[in-house]
């Protein structure tokens, strides 16, 4: 399996703030790279695909990037309602698998 | 647009078999890929495996041997089977569409997410 190690898991900062979150892949995946933002007691909501596309609808404040093994999620100006837990996920080959999360707090 | 909602017991007895369904709303079940995954709690997320419209399906190596995806397309559904489940299996099931999006396989939408409790 491709194992997937974000970083850091978790993460102080304020609104206005830009914060950028890792996610390393254990082998090569291309773009293969999907990230979701998980808010609690609710489902994980599709944020990108393909490293550095995003979703219709998302904010243009997210940015993606990345290739191989190394990926960043970019959040340009922190907004209250970005205060989740995000998750990337290599999409390269089965099994699927995700990694472990970065919890976004409040500072 | 596409809503999906999952329905199943919330607590299984341990050696037991979990059940679960997901029912889709607002689009046809043929021509996509559906997902189960799960986050145990406090944990992060394990996709489980998929089937597609014809019944073809791929599991998670890790689960393959318990686990059964079925659909009825009569009834817009999806549906997961685990068997001999342990108190590792206690987990928030989501079920999702996807793979999708050509060979950039991401998940979306999801249903709400529905807990599952392994007693003892």
């Amino acid at each position: 399996d491709i194992q997937m190690t974000q970083s850091p898991s978790s993460l102080s900062a304020s609104v206005g703030d830009r914060v950028t979150i890792t996610c390393r892949a254990s082998q090569s995946i291309s773009i293969y790279l999907n990230w979701y933002q998980q808010k609690p007691g609710k489902a994980p909501k599709f944020l990108i695909y393909a490293a550095s596309s995003l979703q219709g609808g998302v904010p243009s404040r997210f940015s993606g990037s990345g290739s191989g093994t190394e990926f960043t999620l970019t959040i340009g100006s922190l907004q209250p309602e970005d205060f989740a837990t995000y998750y990337c996920q290599q999409s390269y080959r089965t099994p699927y698998t995700f990694g472990q999360g970065t919890k976004l707090e409040i500072k | 647009q596409v809503q999906l909602q999952e329905s199943g017991p919330g607590l299984v007895k341990s050696s037991e078999t979990l059940s679960l369904t997901c029912t889709v709303s607002g689009g046809s079940i043929s021509s996509y890929y559906w997902s189960w995954i799960r986050q145990p709690p406090g944990k992060g997320l394990e996709w489980i495996g998929y089937i597609y419209y014809t019944g073809s399906t791929n599991y998670n190596p890790s689960l393959k041997s318990r686990v059964t995806l079925a659909l009825d397309t009569s009834k817009n559904q999806f549906s997961l089977k685990l068997n001999s489940v342990t108190a590792a299996d206690t987990a928030v099931y989501y079920c999702a569409r996807g793979p999708s999006g050509g060979s950039w396989n991401w998940f979306d939408p999801w249903g709400q997410g529905t807990l599952v409790t392994v007693s003892s």
